[in-house]
């Protein structure tokens, strides 16, 4: 079984700090999708990595694979107020008869306190 | 257009009782997903269909029964409610088994 270790679980902040999530992982994955929730709502999809090292910016938000693709961060610099959320990775299978499964981390609550 | 639909939102029901969630999407994908949330927000798999064919079937009690009548609906039937059942069950789909979910808003389930 594939476990993806998710921290920290809880995580909470002034506006303007900086702040990083971490995803860790014995296992290879072919890719990394991070997704943030909302109260009531299903996640949303924020970004996917793919390749190993590969990092991508979403505005205030920094994503990194890692080199071996067995884990990902997720930085976000000068935190607001509408960044509060529950954010979750999730490693993406791509073999045998577990194609198509995503594993997901344990999900961080992010509180940022104006 | 919701492009994941799933009801009802919130169920309030007894232990012992059978309740239904139906899901439907319109984004023309061939595989739906059910999810369940627990108390702690962590997300674990349930069941998998690709174009109305049980694909994933991770380990849930037999209480649990999906049904896809064609790839845009996915319901779960759950038989003899357990307190442990409540969760919010999230239907979700993808045009691929590895692309990006699209999730439902999720259905509250509460045993009492």
């Amino acid at each position: 079984t594939q476990l993806l270790e998710q921290s920290p679980q809880f995580l909470s902040i002034q506006e303007g700090e900086n702040l990083t999530v971490y995803c860790n992982s014995s296992s290879v994955f072919s890719s990394l999708q991070w997704y943030r929730q909302e109260p009531g709502e299903g996640p949303v999809l924020l970004v996917t990595v793919v390749t190993g090292g590969e990092v991508k910016k979403l505005k205030r938000l920094t994503f990194q694979f890692g080199d071996a693709r067995k884990d990902s961060s997720l930085h976000i610099t000068a935190a607001q107020p509408g960044d509060t959320g529950l954010y979750l990775c999730a490693g993406v299978n791509a073999g045998g008869t577990s194609y198509g499964k995503l594993t997901f981390g344990q999900g961080t609550i992010l509180t940022v306190h104006p | 257009d919701t492009a994941v639909s799933q009801t009802p939102k919130y169920l309030v029901t007894q232990m012992g009782n059978d309740k239904s969630i139906k899901c439907e999407q319109n984004l023309g994908h061939d595989t739906m997903y059910w999810y369940k949330q627990d108390s702690k927000k962590f997300l674990k798999i349930m069941f998998s269909y690709n174009n109305k064919e049980l694909i994933i079937n991770e380990t849930v009690p037999n209480r649990f029964s999906p049904k896809s009548p064609d790839k845009a609906h996915l319901n779960l039937h759950i038989n003899s409610l357990e307190l442990g059942d409540s969760a919010v069950y999230f239907c979700a789909s993808n045009p691929f088994p590895t692309g990006e979910l699209f999730f439902g808003e999720g259905s509250r389930l509460t045993v009492l």
